[in-house]
């Protein structure tokens, strides 16, 4: 894998029921995997950031995982509100880096 | 948490013009700041890495004659559009970093740019 790559890239899912999507990067000279979330009309939120191949992260209803060696993240989002409505980016930062590489997102509609 | 403002929201001009997008960051100092642009569905694509009184840092194919960058503070990077043309129209959004493990951003809210 080349590029940060995120699927699905849009998604429609019933209020209630549990999602997840999913990161796959480069997993060569990794440093870190960025999770956003980004509501219309408003700035991306931070979400996660991962550093270590196995890492866990929990904020209320959302978790991420993170496979440093296989190079992907999944996003779990358990039993989905309409709030949670929203494009989620993940990014890439190698070593030695600055920047981000952002992957295209995955557009979220919660169906009430 | 940290704030990051940018404006304007959204700018309509005519071709030929030149336009000016402020990103400050409001309660911290962000020694760097990122400018990316988006075109419809595709992913925020960095244009240039902007550092307090140095130069900007341009990515492979972002003309910086084109976009001149100025981060002239501590809290304030402008990214001006020269002689902006219906080709530029997109959406630009910047960034600051704050320092922590794994370099975490704050976003401005993006500037919707339509050159007519």
């Amino acid at each position: 894998i080349l590029n940060v790559e995120q699927s699905p890239q849009s998604l429609h899912v019933q209020e209630g029921d549990s999602t997840n999507f999913t990161c796959s990067f480069p997993s060569s000279n990794f440093y870190a995997l960025h999770w956003y979330r980004w509501e219309t009309a408003k700035s991306p939120e931070a979400l996660f950031v991962m550093t270590l191949n196995g890492d866990k992260k929990k904020k209320g209803r959302i978790s991420a995982t993170l496979n440093t060696k296989e190079g992907y993240s999944y996003l779990y989002i358990k039993g989905s509100q309409p709030e949670d409505s929203a494009t989620y980016l993940c990014a890439n930062k190698i070593q030695g880096a600055q920047k981000l590489v952002f992957g295209q997102g995955t557009r979220l509609t919660i169906n009430p | 948490g940290a704030v990051v403002s940018q404006h304007p929201s959204r700018v309509i001009c005519k071709s030929g013009t030149s336009v000016k997008i402020e990103c400050r960051s409001l309660d911290f100092q962000a020694t760097t700041m990122f400018w990316y642009r988006q075109f419809p569905k595709q992913s925020l694509m960095l244009m240039a890495t902007s550092n307090e009184g140095s130069k900007a840092t341009y990515e492979q194919g972002v003309e910086k004659d084109k976009f001149l960058i100025n981060h002239a503070s501590l809290t304030l990077s402008t990214l001006t559009v020269t002689s902006a043309h219906p080709e530029d129209s997109s959406f630009y959004i910047c960034s600051a970093p704050t320092g922590t493990v794994g370099n975490i951003q704050y976003f401005g809210a993006g500037t919707r740019l339509s050159v007519l």
